[in-house]
């Protein structure tokens, strides 16, 4: 069965770091494009990085700078790594496998809260 | 980063359609055929309904249809049924390399 599953959430203070791991069964994470994507409480969806088959990132400039997206490819696993952690970061955080430009396997999402 | 714009709401009584557009620029929508609509249930993680503008994932219904005129997309549901009430939400490739919509809620009356 394919499938993605995030951990890693959690409450973190304001300048705090957080990184969330996102394990895959059924495909391999390495041969795919693998996102994530955020939805703050009661907000709509926002692209916040992609990593490439080829290992190119990219970030959405709400982010740029502060996360960095890797992924083990023994383990299978996507992370994205949070520092410099705000309140507007507080939201839920999905992976996503992406396939022809849309997100098309999707995780069950993890909490992430930033506040002192 | 702008997002793409959606009406924040569609309505339709069951059986009928709904139409939501989504408008982009030619930086996004207008110029990739790579936009993507997903369904989007309270609580749950999003779904893909379509992809490539208006190919449909294997098991979605063909009650969901996309098309695409200029920078704007067009998802229609027709012969709407009570679990098609969720917020819906457009994607696009855009360079950037991705950009969403801004959702719509759409509620079978």
């Amino acid at each position: 069965e394919v499938q993605l599953v995030e951990s890693g959430g959690g409450l973190v203070q304001p300048g705090g770091s957080l990184r969330l791991s996102c394990a895959a069964s059924g495909f391999t994470v390495s041969s795919n494009y693998m996102s994530w994507v955020r939805q703050a409480p009661g907000k709509g969806l926002e692209w916040v990085s992609v990593i490439y088959s080829g290992g190119s990132t990219y970030y959405a400039d709400s982010v740029k700078g502060r996360f960095t997206i890797s992924r083990h490819n023994s383990k299978n696993t996507l992370y994205l790594q949070m520092n410099s952690l705000r309140a507007e970061d507080t939201a839920v955080y999905y992976c996503a496998c992406t396939t022809s430009g849309a997100f098309d396997i999707w995780g069950q999402g993890t909490m992430v809260t930033v506040s002192s | 980063q702008s997002a793409l714009t959606q009406p924040p709401s569609a309505s339709g009584s069951p059986g009928q359609s709904v139409t939501i557009s989504c408008t982009g620029t030619s930086s996004d929508v207008g110029g990739y055929n790579y936009v993507s609509w997903y369904q989007q249930h309270p609580g749950k993680a999003p779904k893909l309904m379509i992809y490539e503008v208006s190919k449909r994932p294997s098991g979605v219904p063909d009650r969901f249809s996309g098309s695409k005129s200029g920078n704007t997309a067009s998802l229609t549901v027709s012969g709407l049924q009570a679990e098609d009430e969720a917020d819906y939400y457009c994607s696009s490739y855009a360079g950037r390399p991705y950009v969403f919509g801004t959702g719509t809620k759409v509620t079978v009356l």
